[in-house]
């Protein structure tokens, strides 16, 4: 039950693109399409932005989009904003059945 | 409209134990996965334990097994959390997190979260 692997920090100016990775194994991303992405800003709740490696919930802005190929999901924000800034995780369902956690990014909007 | 209100955090002595409690309210709690996830004061999110519908089955992350139980009561709409031998490294913001479809994967819905401290 490792934490899935995330790059520490992603940083764009507003109006750019970045994209988030989150690499796991083929018991966990790569075996399921289970992936979900988190928006978690300073002292609140994580608030979900994509679930099932690609879909997006009611309310969340279409600049947020999701993929996955092998054991690697990615996670895009397009046209990017100054609300944005926040830490990012990704989840996946386990073989265990159990879910794990991204180590988690912080977005820095320059 | 969804509410997950958490309670029963506090500072603990390491080796003590602590019960969280989750009060669920807006929807049809025996319908839906429950889950806690923890986040460690500056660190990220970790998944801790969910519990099915009726409770028939739990699921737990390995560092908890055989100190930590989840449990529901559907009649109370409540999700609860019993922590024994409690450790430093316990310490976090413990969520409770309900699943966006009955039986899905994703937490579309937290609750604002309760410190669990465990220190001498």
């Amino acid at each position: 039950q490792s934490a899935l692997t995330q790059p520490a920090s992603v940083s764009g100016s507003p109006g750019q693109s970045i994209t988030i990775s989150c690499t796991g194994t083929s018991s966990d991303v790569g075996g399921y399409n289970y992936v979900s992405w988190y928006q978690q800003h300073p002292g609140k709740a994580p608030k979900l932005m994509i679930y099932d490696v690609s879909n997006r919930p009611s309310g969340v802005s279409n600049r947020f989009s999701g993929s996955k190929s092998g054991n690697t999901a990615s996670l895009t924000i397009s046209g990017l904003q100054a609300e944005d800034e926040a830490d990012y995780y990704c989840s996946s369902y386990t073989s265990s059945s159990t879910q794990v956690f991204g180590t988690g990014t912080k977005v820095t909007v320059l | 409209e969804v509410q997950l209100v958490e309670s029963g955090g506090g500072l603990v002595q390491p080796g003590g134990s602590l019960r969280l409690s989750c009060a669920a309210s807006g929807f049809t709690f025996s319908s839906y996965w429950m889950s806690w996830v923890r986040q460690a004061p500056g660190k990220g999110l970790e998944w801790v334990a969910n519990i099915k519908q009726d409770g028939s089955e739990k699921y737990y992350v390995d560092s908890v097994k055989g100190r930590f139980t989840i449990s529901r009561d559907n009649a109370k709409n409540s999700l609860y959390l019993q922590m024994n031998s409690l450790r430093a490294e316990d310490t976090a913001v413990y969520y409770c997190a309900r699943v966006l479809r009955g039986g899905s994967y994703e937490y579309g819905y937290w609750g604002q979260g309760t410190l669990v401290t465990v220190s001498s």
